[in-house]
């Protein structure tokens, strides 16, 4: 139990769509990250948030966008979904120096 | 241009013996290490990490040796469990300011035989 919570669990998109996850950070942590899983592949890092602020990127579209809020709680949102954007999103939370912890991630299907 | 590497894709043991999953980096910058266990559907679990000014760091039967001059890191498990048997990964990180910022490896698969 990583107390980081992500929803929804698993959900299934049209192609050009947009969608919205969301991720409850754990207590104290004021820095959340997210990552994007393919199948056979490594968590890939697309930014992270500290104290509301976006502060580093990884090699992902500007479509790609999030926010950090107030209570630490964030979200990822994707605009124009392709197939490719098919995967298991992480999210995953942090303070300064610490380990990083993870949440259980949210399956997307894009069709 | 991948700068974290676990070249073997998987890795099977018998029960009761040594587990050794390898990983190799490119970034001299890398300051941070940290391997996780992941479980089918769910997410990455932490089990153990080392700062670059250590050279080994242990809890219970996990074992991380780091390498500096050859940019290596291996997590040792000992005794293997069938319950250790995931993928397993490992991750980098440069910079205080990039506390939540990794680069994974492809993952390791894990299987440890009764």
């Amino acid at each position: 139990e990583t107390g980081v919570t992500q929803s929804p669990t698993h959900l299934i998109k049209t192609r050009g769509q947009q969608v919205t996850l969301r991720c409850s950070s754990q207590s104290g942590h004021n820095t959340v990250s997210w990552y994007q899983q393919a199948l056979g592949q490594g968590p890939q890092f697309i930014f992270q948030y500290y104290r509301e602020e976006e502060n580093g990127r990884g090699n992902f579209p500007p479509r790609f966008s999030g926010l950090q809020f107030p209570n630490y709680s964030s979200e990822l949102n994707v605009n124009a979904l392709e197939l490719d954007d098919s995967a298991l999103y992480l999210c995953a939370s942090s303070s300064e120096g610490n380990t990083i912890y993870f949440g259980e991630g949210s399956w997307l299907t894009v069709v | 241009d991948q700068q974290v590497k676990q070249n073997s894709p998987s890795l099977s043991v018998q029960e009761g013996r040594i587990s050794i999953l390898n990983c190799d980096y490119t970034n001299s910058m890398f300051d941070y290490f940290l391997w996780y266990k992941k479980y089918p559907a769910e997410g990455p679990t932490f089990l153990i990490s080392i700062s670059s000014i250590k050279d080994k760091n242990e809890d219970g039967r996990f074992t991380v040796f780091l390498n500096k001059s050859a940019k290596h890191l291996s997590l040792h498990i000992v005794p293997s469990q069938p319950g250790d048997s995931a993928v397993y990964f490992c991750a980098a990180r440069h910079g205080s300011s990039n506390t939540g910022k990794l680069i994974f490896g492809q993952g390791t698969t894990l299987q440890v035989k009764p």
